[in-house]
């Protein structure tokens, strides 16, 4: 079956713009996380949607927003881009609680 | 706050020797402990999990454990390969509607 797929898988930016990235979970997943990974941070918990609902958010400010969508899709969105967006984005997604997460390949965005 | 720590930025070991990397963590209380492996580039993929009531777990040449009271665990690859050259990720998951949590990763480099 298919796996996690991220669109676009790079993306560069001008400071100050906003972005949007999506995801296809794998079919009947309904969990799917955000994650930002840059080399300093590792892997930084986003937010987290189930069935169309925020279910956790990390600590990230309100500039990072998502939703779900009823296909389970997902997209996250980054407005008023910084420098320090710079970063690879990750989507993950889950068949349910306790089990293993199925990453897509990312989106590298670069902001300049 | 919580926090999870994994051995060394990087781990050099000799092709065919057992590379044994570090999970510690504070402040959680996981019901289930997950590692990853990711290449440069590419999204973490998963290896093996291994519940809060499991000591041990094992997957051809991969090993986890799980010390509850000492918060650690282990992960063992025998008979390394160059192959298993890699960033290996430790994450913890309380098993409810909460975030699950990334370390920062050993980077593992076997040397042939």
């Amino acid at each position: 079956k298919a796996g996690v797929t991220q669109t676009p898988r790079y993306l560069i930016k001008t400071r100050g713009q906003q972005v949007t990235l999506s995801c296809s979970p794998i079919s009947g997943h309904r969990s799917v996380s955000w994650y930002q990974q840059t080399p300093g941070q590792g892997l930084q918990f986003l937010f987290e949607y189930f069935s169309e609902t925020q279910r956790n958010k990390g600590n990230f400010p309100g500039r990072f927003s998502g939703r779900q969508f009823s296909n389970s899709r997902s997209e996250m969105n980054v407005s008023t881009l910084e420098l320090g967006d710079s970063a690879l984005y990750l989507c993950a997604s889950q068949k349910g609680l306790g089990t293993e997460a199925f990453f897509g390949q990312g989106t590298r965005l670069t902001v300049v | 706050s919580q926090k999870i720590e994994q051995n060394s930025e990087a781990l050099n070991i000799q092709e065919g020797k057992t590379a044994t990397l570090t999970c510690n963590y504070t402040n959680y209380s996981p019901a289930y402990l997950q590692w990853y492996r990711q290449d440069p580039g590419r999204g973490p993929v998963f290896l093996l999990l291994i519940r809060e009531n499991e000591k041990e777990k094992r997957k051809e040449r991969l090993k986890v454990t799980f010390d509850t009271t000492l918060k650690q665990s282990l992960f063992h690859i025998t008979a390394s390969q160059p192959a298993d050259s890699a960033t290996y990720l430790c994450a913890l998951d309380s098993g409810g509607y909460q975030k699950v949590t990334f370390g920062t990763g050993t980077k593992l480099q076997v040397i042939p």
